[in-house]
């Protein structure tokens, strides 16, 4: 158990909805990364927030947001969804921005019906 | 860009040795190692920093040779619980924030 914490664990939706994935860093970290793992592109990086400000950015989908609130947690908003957004997303956190370890949590598998 | 892994695969016997190369075009100011079980988080094994220094975790060992920009992972006498996927994630010099590019991945599978 890594300490960080992802709900839901599961999430099945259909096509042009909207979701929100949450995730809970360990405790003291101040970064909170998102990934999305699909089986073809592999583990993709979304983007890292640090302290409650964007550290840096992956090839996020406009469709895509995400932020990170006073208290550290995390939220990532997936909206008009696709049949291709279907994957599982992971958020991670570390204690530092720069070079550290990072943390996965358990994952949120998304499901686009 | 994603860092390269080969091989894609491998199997191995318990006891045996094998090594898991990672290579990239961009200069890199580290390399991130983890394995992931099927359907679980990816969990960390070790980060190297340019220098070409070689770590250690148990009997898993990696190296970084920042002239080639590549690091390699070494298994040694694998256990049943090496198996997994092995990735590499690649930090860039003068990248924003902690980024990580990872490569596709290397399949282990340890038979008794």
């Amino acid at each position: 158990d890594s300490g960080v914490t992802q709900t839901p664990k599961h999430l099945i939706t259909a096509t042009g909805q909207r979701v929100t994935l949450r995730c809970s860093p360990r405790s003291g970290d101040l970064s909170v990364y998102w990934y999305q793992q699909s089986l073809d592109q592999g583990l993709q990086f979304l983007i890292q927030y640090y302290n409650g400000e964007e550290r840096a950015k992956g090839n996020i989908l406009e469709r895509f947001s995400a932020q990170q609130f006073p208290d550290l947690h995390s939220e990532l908003n997936l909206s008009s969804l696709e049949l291709g957004d279907s994957a599982l997303y992971f958020c991670a956190s570390s204690r530092s921005g720069r070079t550290d370890t990072q943390y996965f949590g358990p994952g949120t598998r998304l499901t686009v019906l | 860009q994603q860092p390269v892994q080969s091989p894609q695969a491998v199997i191995l016997r318990e006891g045996e040795d094998a090594v898991i190369n990672c290579s990239s075009s961009k200069a890199l100011y580290s390399v991130h190692w983890y394995r992931q079980k099927h359907g679980e988080a990816p969990i960390f094994l070790m980060i190297l920093l340019k220098g070409g220094e070689q770590k250690g975790h148990d009997k898993i060992s990696a190296s970084f040779n920042e002239k080639k920009q590549q690091s390699s992972l070494y298994l040694t006498a694998s256990q049943l619980s090496y198996s997994g996927t092995y990735f590499c994630g690649t930090e860039k010099f003068g990248a924003a924030g902690n980024k990580l590019t990872f490569g596709g991945g290397t399949r282990v599978l340890v038979k008794p």
